[in-house]
């Protein structure tokens, strides 16, 4: 099956800081999503990207599909920020969605 | 906003208990998914229904896990009888083809 890798593990930043999260996959995939796991643990949609760039505030996330990775930026971060960003991916012709281990973001004040 | 809603939001009990977990979907998503989430296993599949029917249950142990869709505002995931194992978060979610995935809050289930 389909492998999802996501850099790094964890990061950990002061208030402000900017940062950057990557997610490699291992096929050709038509549904690529972004997600934040908060410290409730609620799965929360931030970005449907299965090509091309999007942003949303201080967050933007590009897919190249075509090289199989996608970024996820985060700008002038905030401790509210904190939590696990995950990344999904669905192979084409499948319905499901393959998730990568996340990574986990620490915003200390 | 539509939410999918899952009932309840936690559930302790002990070995052998049956529980019954429940998914209400977005109105109008056709496409239905059941996860668990582990610290060691992470996001996983248990399984998956598209317009009401089970597509792939390969991710649930069969003997003693069952999922069901009695209508389209409904999906019910079981466990009995259940073990300790089976402690996790369980997550549904509910889409379209071809368009995001929506999560619910998860029901955390502890099962001493």
């Amino acid at each position: 099956g389909i492998q999802v890798e996501q850099s790094p593990p964890d990061l950990i930043l002061q208030e402000g800081a900017n940062s950057t999260l990557r997610c490699n996959f291992s096929d050709s995939v038509n549904n690529l999503q972004w997600f934040h796991q908060n410290p409730w643990g609620q799965l929360i949609n931030l970005f449907y990207i299965p090509s091309g760039t999007k942003q949303n505030g201080r967050l933007s996330a590009t897919t190249v599909a075509t090289e199989r990775y996608s970024l996820l930026y985060i700008s002038s971060s905030q401790t509210t920020d904190s939590g696990v960003y995950f990344c999904a991916v669905r192979v084409q012709g499948a319905q499901k969605l393959v998730f990568g281990q996340g990574t986990r973001l620490t915003i200390n004040p | 906003d539509a939410r999918v809603t899952q009932t309840p939001r936690h559930k302790v009990t002990e070995m052998g208990q049956e529980v019954t977990m429940r998914c209400q979907p977005i109105l109008g998503h056709n496409t239905v998914f059941w996860y668990r989430q582990t610290m060691m296993q992470g996001l996983e599949l248990l399984a998956y229904f598209r317009n009401r029917a089970p597509l792939d249950d390969s991710g649930m142990p069969k003997d003693r896990f069952s999922a069901e869709m009695p209508d389209a505002t409904l999906a019910t995931l079981k466990i009995q009888p259940s073990e300790p194992r089976d402690s996790a978060v369980y997550f549904c979610a509910s889409g379209l083809v071809r368009s995001p995935l929506h999560f619910g809050n998860g029901t955390r289930l502890t099962v001493t």
